[in-house]
């Protein structure tokens, strides 16, 4: 069965303090994976997509990598507005444009 | 302002009765979806649609029900027969049916059993 998980389940941070969450999946063939940002009570926010090993993509102080069994997102000197959940959804190819989802980091980023 | 909208955002259901949730885009996007949010867990999917008229169930379709007679609207029903409906449920659409498509979603409804 394909699985995605997400570690740690939580991480507290003080403002400037860099760190990296995790995203390891099972492979039978995949397509893509996503990273999401979520706010309390809100839906999820897009943030990037990885297509292929060894790729990166960057946004502000967020840079999100690829390897063939897992993926990061790199924190990078964060402020108090980056707390949120981070969400990772993979695509699988045998399993057409659905999504699997990780459970989440909550990140807390204290001032 | 093109979006995915969701109404209401709170939702009170009594045990027994049927409700319904709105899911509207105007992006104009051939794909949507439903997912449930419990706290802790990951999205997990209920049904989905690719094109009007057709629709699939996903991981979770018991005590869900969902039409799809609009390009731009996917409504969902939670039944009675959901024996724990209590929950997060999110909405979202994707360009594309088929193939690597980013998901948007919307902004979410909170419904809950007395």
């Amino acid at each position: 069965e394909d699985q995605v998980t997400q570690s740690p389940e939580a991480l507290r941070l003080q403002e400037g303090e860099s760190s990296s969450l995790n995203c390891s999946y099972t492979v039978s063939g995949l397509r893509g994976l996503f990273w999401y940002r979520q706010d309390p009570g809100k839906g999820p926010e897009f943030l990037f997509t990885l297509y292929s090993a060894g790729e990166e993509k960057e946004k502000e102080r967020l840079k999100a990598t690829l390897t063939k069994k897992e993926s990061f997102l790199h924190i990078t000197a964060p402020k108090p507005e980056d707390s949120a959940t981070y969400l990772c959804a993979v695509q699988f190819k045998a399993a057409g444009n659905k999504l699997t989802f990780g459970g989440g980091t909550r990140v807390l980023v204290k001032p | 302002d093109g979006g995915i909208t969701q109404s209401p955002k709170y939702l009170f259901r009594k045990e027994g009765q049927n409700v319904t949730l709105s899911c509207e885009q105007n992006l104009n996007h051939d794909a949507m979806y439903w997912y449930r949010q419990d706290p802790g867990q990951g999205l997990r999917l209920i049904y989905y649609s690719q094109i009007v008229n057709d629709f699939q169930k996903g991981d979770i379709a018991e005590g869900y029900s969902v039409s799809r007679e609009k390009k731009e609207s996917f409504p969902l029903t939670v039944t009675s027969a959901q024996k724990n409906p209590t929950a997060f449920y999110l909405c979202a659409s994707s360009m594309r049916a088929g193939g690597l498509d980013t998901q948007y979603f919307g902004p979410g409804t909170r419904l809950t059993v007395l």
